[in-house]
């Protein structure tokens, strides 16, 4: 089975500073990863995922995120926030082992809000 | 814009009605899937249909139904409804399968079930 834990529903942070968003994830199973967002009235966008290979992925928007599998976890960062990426962001796993993506399983979301 | 289409944006009802909410999914797409997104439940599958066929069941309710129609639309049907449905309803589309299925979401269809 898989689950996913986002640290903090709310994270608030300045123009021009760090993003972190914090995923933790449970996978019985090598696991399949991604971060999704969602901005005001749309819905869930792919941001970025990691499948096998480099543990270090990039996605759009300068966001990017990290593997690391003795940690279990999968966190979202970006080096500079900017005013439009303020939004919500989902982690979701599901497992390497195949199967469709009604196995995917998202966290409970993480709000961020950019400050100018 | 993620190519997929839910109607109608907003829908109000009363307890004990039942509602149906539609998806047309990407040009080619065969694949639909129904989420719900409530904020203490967060986003929970419901249900996936491929191709015309009910392909995986999630959370679903055995008061919620859904089809695919020959020209792939879907359609979610609430019935019964309870104040607790209230929740923002998501429908996602694919076409790729294995570990390059991507999924593309429409914006959802708000219930406010009073």
């Amino acid at each position: 089975a898989q689950s996913v834990t986002q640290l903090g529903s709310h994270v608030s942070v300045s123009e021009g500073a760090l993003v972190l968003l914090r995923c933790n994830y449970s996978s019985s199973v090598p696991p399949y990863l991604f971060w999704y967002v969602q901005y005001p009235n749309q819905g869930l966008q792919l941001l970025l995922k990691y499948t096998t290979g480099a543990t270090l992925v990039k996605g759009i928007n300068g966001f990017e995120a990290e593997f690391k599998k003795s940690e279990t976890s999968f966190h979202l960062t970006k080096p500079s926030a900017h005013m439009s990426d303020a939004a919500e962001y989902f982690c979701a796993v599901k497992p390497s082992s195949g199967g469709s993506n009604y196995k995917l399983k998202f966290g409970k979301g993480t709000l961020l809000t950019v400050n100018p | 814009d993620s190519g997929v289409t839910q109607t109608p944006k907003h829908l109000i009802t009363a307890t004990g009605q039942r509602v149906t909410l539609r998806c047309s999914p990407r040009s080619g797409d065969l694949s639909v899937y129904w989420y719900q997104q409530s904020l203490d439940q967060g986003l929970q599958f419901l249900i996936q249909y491929y191709n015309g066929e009910e392909r995986a069941k999630g959370n679903i309710l055995e008061r919620f139904s859904a089809q695919q129609f020959p020209d792939l639309h879907s359609e979610l049907n609430l019935s019964s409804l309870e104040l607790g449905d209230s929740a923002l309803y998501f429908c996602a589309s694919s076409s790729l399968t294995g570990e390059n299925e991507k999924l593309f979401f429409g914006s959802g269809t708000q219930l406010s079930v009073l």
